[in-house]
């Protein structure tokens, strides 16, 4: 069964470091997600990607973070200079459009450790 | 923006069925979907509901109400596998899709 990975399944850096977290989503799916969460809380979203551009992303996704397709298949982001607040894990999910269900397919996510 | 209620907290015993409701504001309404999260897990989708009624898919069943921006989770005949949080989700077509998530709803499935 098609799924999305996500790679590294763990990162710990230091506070002011940059960060790139990697997706590669189902290969015929055309919207891109990441979402966070910080442990025990809401899984919030942060940006949605199409055809080649953000199509959406909310108050969190600021100057700091930048998303990327630098290929046909992988997705990916970045988080410039990394604050304790970072610490989350963050999903990356991938839906084959926006007919129908709207299903979201998750990877398994990024824990990232803000130090 | 978007906002979504839901309990913070359910538990019931095994065989029993349980009612995770969810109460939602959102000027892009589309639809509702649940996600079934397990403990160091992804977000997995269990059901979507764009039109008013029941949806039913084995032991789980979901329902809205457009009217009353209102929607729930049944869980029928639970089993220890169930415990997980279980997450209502608003899809919004405001700008481009995207897909707003609820505090999320423990549940604790009891032997």
């Amino acid at each position: 069964e098609p799924e999305v990975t996500q790679t590294p399944s763990h990162q710990v850096t230091q506070m002011g470091q940059e960060v790139i977290l990697r997706c590669v989503p189902i290969s015929n799916h055309l919207y891109f997600y990441w979402y966070r969460q910080i442990l025990g809380q809401k899984v919030e979203f942060l940006v949605s990607f199409y055809n080649n551009e953000i199509s959406e992303k909310s108050e969190i996704f600021d100057d700091q973070f930048s998303v990327e397709r630098p290929d046909g298949s992988n997705f990916t982001l970045k988080i410039r200079s990394t604050k304790l607040e970072d610490s989350a894990m963050y999903f990356c999910a991938s839906s084959s459009g926006t007919g129908g269900t709207g299903e979201l397919f998750f990877g398994e996510g990024s824990r990232l450790t803000v130090l | 923006g978007q906002s979504l209620e839901q309990p913070s907290e359910v538990t019931a015993v095994e065989g029993a069925i349980v009612q995770i409701n969810c109460t939602y504001q959102t000027s892009g309404f589309y639809g509702l979907s649940w996600y079934q999260q397990h403990d160091g897990g992804a977000p997995t989708f269990l059901s979507y509901n764009a039109l008013d009624g029941l949806e039913e898919t084995g032991r789980f069943s979901s329902f809205l109400s457009r009217s009353d921006s209102y929607g729930y989770l049944l869980l029928q005949e639970l089993q220890m596998k169930d415990s997980a949080s279980y997450f209502c989700a608003v899809r919004d077509g405001t700008g481009g899709f995207k897909t707003i998530f609820g505090a999320g709803t423990r549940l604790f499935v009891k032997a």
